[in-house]
């Protein structure tokens, strides 16, 4: 059965540094991966996505993420963050032959100090 | 593209009332999603439907629990007899069919239920 792990529940960041958010995945055929944000009480927005070919793909925001098969990771990066970027990041995971159901991680929750 | 609407943002009700969420998908997508996110967790998959079919419902999904997309437009989802475990974000989703790769899901702001 495919699953999510995001490690890391909490990540403090101060403003103007790199962040780095981890998700690991597990599953038999290549997958399909997200990764969204959600700010309080809203729905979740695409940050970016991989169907295949360039492993690194860059999103909205400034976000870009690394696909790394043998290390079944998808870790979503910002070189320099901005207090609006402190919310809920959830990465997730699709089945290449399916029709579309997604599978999420339990989130990072991202705090930016000044 | 006017997103996914959700409507009430918010309810609240005592438990063992029966209580219905309205979706309004992006007008030209086919697959409509419903998914629950409780606190501190990530949304989980309930159902989904292509067009006015449903095509699959997850164990989550209870006999109290029932969704519908007549026409294929707008969807509803009705829970019978509310439980405080009830309690949670009901979010949902949009794509459209995908030909070549995984079409990204479009979520709408959710409807957050409390159960008193």
């Amino acid at each position: 059965a495919q699953s999510v792990t995001q490690p890391d529940i909490h990540i403090t960041v101060s403003e103007g540094a790199s962040l780095e958010l981890r998700c690991n995945y597990s599953y038999g055929a290549t997958p399909y991966l997200f990764w969204y944000v959600q700010s309080p009480g809203q729905g979740l927005q695409l940050l970016l996505k991989y169907f295949s070919g360039d492993t690194l793909v860059q999103g909205i925001k400034g976000f870009e993420a690394e696909f790394k098969r043998s290390q079944s990771s998808f870790n979503l990066r910002k070189p320099s963050v901005h207090w609006s970027d402190a919310a809920e990041y959830f990465c997730a995971v699709g089945e290449a032959d399916s029709w579309g159901k997604l599978q999420f991680g339990a989130g990072t929750q991202v705090v930016v100090t000044p | 593209d006017t997103g996914v609407s959700q409507d009430p943002r918010h309810k609240i009700t005592k438990r063992g009332q029966n209580v219905t969420f309205r979706c309004d998908p992006i007008s030209e997508h086919n697959r409509l999603y419903w998914y629950r996110q409780t606190l501190g967790q990530g949304p989980e998959f309930l159902t989904y439907f292509q067009n006015e079919a449903q095509l699959e419902k997850s164990r989550l999904l209870s006999d109290r629990f029932s969704a519908e997309r007549p026409k294929g437009s707008f969807s509803t989802l009705e829970i019978q007899r509310t439980e405080q475990g009830d309690s949670a974000m009901y979010l949902c989703a949009s794509s459209t069919r995908w030909d070549r790769g995984l079409r990204p899901q479009h979520f709408g702001d959710g409807t957050r239920l409390s159960i008193l």
